[in-house]
């Protein structure tokens, strides 16, 4: 199974602040991975596909690049609703589908 | 608008079936795509469990397999989980989600979820 890890678990900025969240495969996948966003209580949500296609109705603050195994989900500046749960997914090998381990993003 | 709703007993004993609804409104199953499952523990990551197509080719996690069966039924638009031999490590959020069109295994949307405590 392909491992997804990523870094950091967490962390604490402030509103505006450009932030980037890092996603590394154990092996290649090319470009076949998503990045979900998951608030408390529910579920998560698809910011974007294929690395770097932003999903539908999908704030343009959002953007992901990456291709092989290195991955990375920026958020230009950070607004308050952007304060969650960051996810990235594998579907280049399965089964099985993996995930990453998360990165919550909190308020300084 | 796709939507997708999880139904299901709350609570369920050790050693016995977990049995989960997808229903899907919006889109028939039967037209296409592929439709998951994926579980949360609490206060823990994503796991995705198994993945069924609308003709009931399906895909499981290899460390679930023994243990789970997804089906379709698409005269009631919705598709199943069952998780056999339950264990208090199975209490998590079980979430139904759809793949999108062309076959790659992300997921575009997802039900609410619902929760399930393992426990006598």
């Amino acid at each position: 199974a392909i491992r997804m890890t990523q870094s950091p678990s967490s962390f604490s900025a402030s509103t505006g602040d450009r932030v980037t969240i890092t996603c590394r495969a154990s092996q290649g996948i090319s470009s076949y991975l998503a990045w979900y966003q998951q608030k408390p209580g529910k579920a998560p949500k698809l910011l974007i596909y294929a690395a770097s296609t932003l999903q539908s109705g999908v704030p343009s603050r959002f953007s992901g690049s990456g291709s092989g195994t290195d991955f990375t989900l920026t958020i230009s500046c950070l607004q308050s609703e952007d304060f969650a749960t960051y996810y990235c997914q594998q579907y280049y090998s399965y089964p099985p589908l993996t995930f990453g381990g998360g990165t919550k993003v909190e308020i300084k | 608008q796709v939507q997708l709703q999880e139904s299901g007993p709350g609570l369920v004993k050790p050693s016995e079936t977990l049995s989960l609804t997808c229903a899907v409104s919006g889109y028939s199953i039967s037209s296409g795509y592929y439709w998951g499952w994926i579980r949360q523990p609490p206060g823990k990551g994503l796991e995705w469990i198994g993945s069924i197509y609308h003709s009931g080719s399906t895909y499981y996690n290899p460390s679930l397999k023994s243990r789970v069966t997804i089906s379709v039924d698409t005269s009631k638009n919705q598709f199943s989980l069952k998780l056999s031999s339950v264990t208090a490590a199975d209490t998590a959020v079980y979430y139904c989600a759809r793949h999108p069109i062309g076959g790659v295994l992300y997921f575009d949307y997802w039900g609410q979820g619902t929760l399930v405590t393992v426990s006598s």
